[in-house]
């Protein structure tokens, strides 16, 4: 069975810090990982990892993905309240294209 | 683009009513998934449809829950009889398969369900 687990489940930090999302994953015929963030509504896409060692890059996000490792990190720097969400990890693989599954998220706080 | 719709977004019932919930999928998009999220499980894959045909259902919990895509842009995920550990938010997501590349699912903004 697929397996995705991400840490810390929940970090507590303040504005301008930097943080680090960890998010292993175990699965057959492995083709994408893709990260979400859920504020308090629908999960919105950051980013889509194939490949890796390429890094994906979005303002302060960037994410990086270790496929021998079977693990990726999203990086976010100089943090802002507006951050403070939910962040899901998920991977797509096995038989079914197209299928996803979800880790459990991290909860990120931003104070100000 | 209206993105994913879903409807109703809240739904308060119960125990023993039947619930509708209904998506309609961003056009052109030909694959079609039905998440429920918990607090306690998180989110789940209940089942999915590729070109209106359902290809995985494992996730579905038991028969009180069904789904159908009469057609490329309406789904229903139905729950008869409903029970309150039914109470969850259930999202719609869909996504474009172009060949040679990936993409990512887009998803509704839900349906709060609550069942008495």
């Amino acid at each position: 069975e697929d397996k995705v687990v991400q840490s810390p489940l929940s970090l507590v930090v303040h504005e301008g810090d930097t943080v680090t999302l960890n998010c292993s994953y175990e699965v057959t015929n492995f083709r994408s990982l893709l990260w979400y963030k859920q504020e308090k509504k629908a999960p919105t896409f950051l980013f889509m990892l194939t490949s890796s060692g390429i890094e994906k890059k979005s303002g302060r996000l960037s994410s990086i993905l270790d496929k021998k490792e079977l693990f990726s990190i999203l990086n976010i720097t100089a943090t802002q309240t507006g951050d403070s969400a939910v962040y899901l990890c998920a991977v797509e693989g096995g038989t079914s294209y197209g299928k996803l599954t979800f880790g459990q998220g991290t909860i990120l706080t931003v104070h100000p | 683009d209206a993105g994913v719709i879903q409807s109703p977004r809240h739904e308060v019932t119960e125990m023993g009513q039947e619930v509708t919930l209904r998506c309609k999928p961003i056009s052109g998009h030909d694959y079609l998934f039905w998440y429920r999220q918990t607090m306690m499980r998180g989110l789940e894959l209940l089942i999915y449809f590729n070109n209106n045909v359902p290809i995985d259902d494992s996730g579905m919990p038991e028969d009180r829950f069904s789904a159908k895509m009469p057609n490329a842009s309406f789904s229903t995920l139905k729950i008869q009889p409903s029970e309150p550990r039914d109470s969850a938010v259930y999202f719609c997501a869909s996504r474009r398969r172009l060949a040679g590349t990936y993409n990512e699912q887009f998803f509704g903004p839900g349906t709060r369900l609550t069942v008495l």
